[in-house]
């Protein structure tokens, strides 16, 4: 059965400091991984995915994802964080029949 | 190009009263189709999911169901609401892992059950 964990449901950072928000998933296919950003009372909105091929992806807004197949891990990074990128973002794994799971969600939190 | 409406954007319904939340897709064919709900504070629960017409899986046991009468529209019913359904819904639909996978989500529907 697939999984997604995601470490923290909670990330504080000042305006400019690294965003790094954790994702380990569990996976008995070669997974389809994704990173999603929900913003209040809104749908989610696709950041970037990885299927197959390079293993660092990047996304929209500056954000990025490196598939680490040996420790099941799909972090989400940004160089420099913006009042703009305060909200929840979700991991997600796609099995082989193509239904989507998803993690807890980490709702980011960026200071001035 | 793809479009995904929910609807209604808010409701507010009593205990005991039954509840339809409809979905529908344009611009594509025989999407797998999916109900979410968030509750406050917490993730993503996978609520059904459908491959096609008539389709229905059900992920958690509850007081809810779902049907797919026609090929892109999926509709989220109760018979009777409890105060735990109050929730945020989302309806998504994608095409598989062959088209890429990801899925596209609705705006969603914010359910208050007083």
């Amino acid at each position: 059965a697939q999984s997604v964990t995601q470490l923290g449901s909670h990330v504080s950072v000042s305006e400019g400091a690294l965003v790094l928000l954790r994702c380990n998933y569990s996976s008995s296919v070669p997974p389809y991984l994704f990173w999603y950003v929900q913003y209040p009372n809104q749908g989610l909105q696709l950041l970037l995915k990885y299927t197959t091929g390079a293993t660092l992806v990047k996304g929209i807004n500056g954000f990025e994802a490196e598939f680490k197949k040996s420790e099941t891990s799909f972090h989400l990074t940004k160089p420099s964080a913006h009042m703009s990128d305060a909200a929840e973002y979700f991991c997600a794994v796609n099995n082989q029949g193509g239904k989507l799971i998803f993690g807890q969600g980490t709702e980011l939190s960026v200071k001035p | 190009s793809q479009t995904i409406h929910q609807w209604p954007a808010t409701l507010v319904q009593p205990v005991g009263s039954p509840l339809s939340l409809e979905c529908t897709v344009e611009g594509t064919s025989n999407p797998n189709l999916y109900w979410y709900r968030q509750a406050a504070g917490r993730g993503l629960q996978l609520l059904f999911y459908s491959v096609g017409i008539g389709q229905i899986s059900s992920e958690v046991p509850q007081n809810l169901s779902a049907s797919r009468p026609q090929d892109r529209q999926f509709i989220l019913s109760s018979k009777k609401l409890l105060l735990s359904d109050s929730g945020f819904y989302l309806c998504a639909w994608n095409t598989g892992r062959l088209a890429g996978g990801e899925a596209f989500f609705g705006q969603g529907t914010r359910l208050t059950v007083v």
